[in-house]
């Protein structure tokens, strides 16, 4: 069993759509928890992190975690076109004086117009 | 500005020879990582440095060597030894302990030809 699992996709909304992009994890030691954001042939972009359970928003971006269940999402208000792309998830863990972080393998998502 | 600058963007090599992917940051971060980027298969981590002059062993470090002889860059070497060295190669950057997320340069892909 992976440490983290994502659906891969590809996910095809239209424009203007709510998408939700979820992943779920085993390990409970886990606690910064980040979702990326990776453009065809680039290197991935950081668009949130967080660490406790509960809710964090910037612009049209949500980050929810929920402990409890080992969850987290990500949801997008009101997706454009620009919005295609994977997003990958990934949480860290410290391991003695090293964080370690771990990814999923990301979810394609496509917006059309 | 400040980043992560990966080097060459894309590189051919031919079967036996060995390869180096250039990364300098001038983010000042203490960690530095090299991930390897497959199709469906997530990030898997090669190696890390928490420090210069230091550094670590990832998942799938055989084939692969790397210095830290800068804070600023930390390059790796793909081996003769690497028997699938085709793939997209990440480095990024962290604080280090205590640091709560980790962000990437643009990548280099390498080619076996």
């Amino acid at each position: 069993q992976k440490e983290v699992e994502q659906d891969p996709g590809p996910l095809s909304v239209p424009e203007g759509a709510i998408v939700s992009l979820n992943c779920t994890y085993s390990n409970s030691a886990f606690q910064y928890f980040m979702w990326y954001r990776q453009y065809s042939r680039k290197g991935p972009e950081l668009l949130m992190y967080t660490y406790s359970s509960g809710n964090k928003e910037d612009g049209r971006f949500t980050a929810q975690v929920d402990k409890s269940s080992k969850y987290i999402s990500l949801f997008i208000r009101d997706s454009q076109p620009s919005d295609s792309a994977t997003y990958l998830c990934a949480m860290r863990t410290p391991l003695g004086n090293f964080n370690k972080f771990y990814f999923g393998s990301g979810t394609k998502l496509n917006v059309k117009p | 500005d400040g980043g992560i600058t990966q080097s060459p963007k894309y590189l051919f090599r031919k079967e036996g020879q060995n390869v180096t992917l250039s990364c300098e940051q001038n983010l000042n971060h203490d960690a530095m990582y090299w991930y390897r980027q497959d199709p469906g298969q997530g990030l898997r981590l090669i190696y890390y440095s928490q420090i210069v002059n230091d550094f670590q062993k990832g998942d799938i470090a055989e084939g692969y060597s790397v210095s830290r002889e800068k804070k600023e860059s930390f390059p790796l070497t793909v081996t003769s030894a690497q028997k699938n060295p085709t793939a997209f190669y990440l480095c990024a950057a962290g604080q280090g302990i205590g640091g709560n997320t980790i962000y990437f340069g643009e990548g280099s892909w390498l080619t076996v030809v």
